[in-house]
């Protein structure tokens, strides 16, 4: 089965500061896909990237930053120069084929609180 | 716009009542899903459907029922029987092909009194 771990329950900074989430992810497939949703206090999920297995680039877009490392199993998100409006849970979350049809396993999130 | 609509976004059930959880799609996506939330929990999947007419279980699919008669529609139905159905509910959709394009709700909030 397929596995998520965000060990970071909860994380605190203060404003401008550089904040990274963890996840570690398991899978038997040799083609899967990670993503990374953000779920601000109105509760709908956002979406912010998607990566498949083989593209171990990293990727930058504007604060955000997203570091894909295979040998560990690693699919790290920082943000860099945090702002309060970043505040929300973050999930890290891997596809699995079902059939013909694909599922989303979901860690259990991370909530990130920055504070003014 | 094409999204999906959750409604309603808070609901309020007294203990034993079976209730039906709305989740309509415009963005004529084939598969559609049901997650359940809970502090610290993440999402779990309950049901999913790919096409009209078929529907799977998903990995907390006891005490809820789905239908999916209609492309657009995939409602969910929390029973009497669900232990303890006080959560947030996401419905989502995604495109036919491929993992691309999934699309979230904006969730109903549940509360069992």
């Amino acid at each position: 089965a397929q596995k998520v771990t965000q060990a970071q329950t909860e994380i605190s900074v203060v404003e401008k500061e550089d904040v990274t989430l963890d996840c570690v992810y398991e899978t038997r497939d040799t083609t899967y896909y990670l993503f990374w949703y953000k779920q601000p206090p109105s509760g709908e999920l956002v979406f912010l990237i998607r990566r498949n297995s083989f593209d171990e680039q990293n990727e930058i877009s504007g604060r955000y930053s997203w570091n894909f490392q295979k040998s560990t199993s690693s699919f790290n998100f920082t943000i860099t120069a945090s702002q309060v409006v970043d505040s929300a849970v973050y999930f890290c979350a891997l596809s699995e084929v079902l059939g013909s049809n694909y599922k989303l396993t979901f860690g259990k999130g991370t909530l990130l609180t920055v504070n003014p | 716009d094409g999204g999906i609509t959750q409604s309603p976004k808070y609901l309020f059930r007294k203990e034993g009542q079976n209730v039906t959880l709305s989740c309509e799609q415009n963005l004529n996506h084939d598969a559609m899903y049901w997650y359940r939330q809970d502090p610290g929990q993440g999402l779990r999947l309950i049901y999913y459907s790919q096409i009209v007419n078929d529907f799977q279980k998903g990995d907390i699919a006891e005490g809820y029922s789905v239908s999916r008669e209609k492309k657009e529609s995939f409602p969910l139905t929390v029973t009497s029987a669900q232990k303890n159905p006080t959560a947030f509910y996401l419905c989502a959709s995604r495109a036919g092909t491929g993992v691309f394009g999934y699309t979230f709700g904006s969730g109903t909030r549940l509360t069992v009194v």
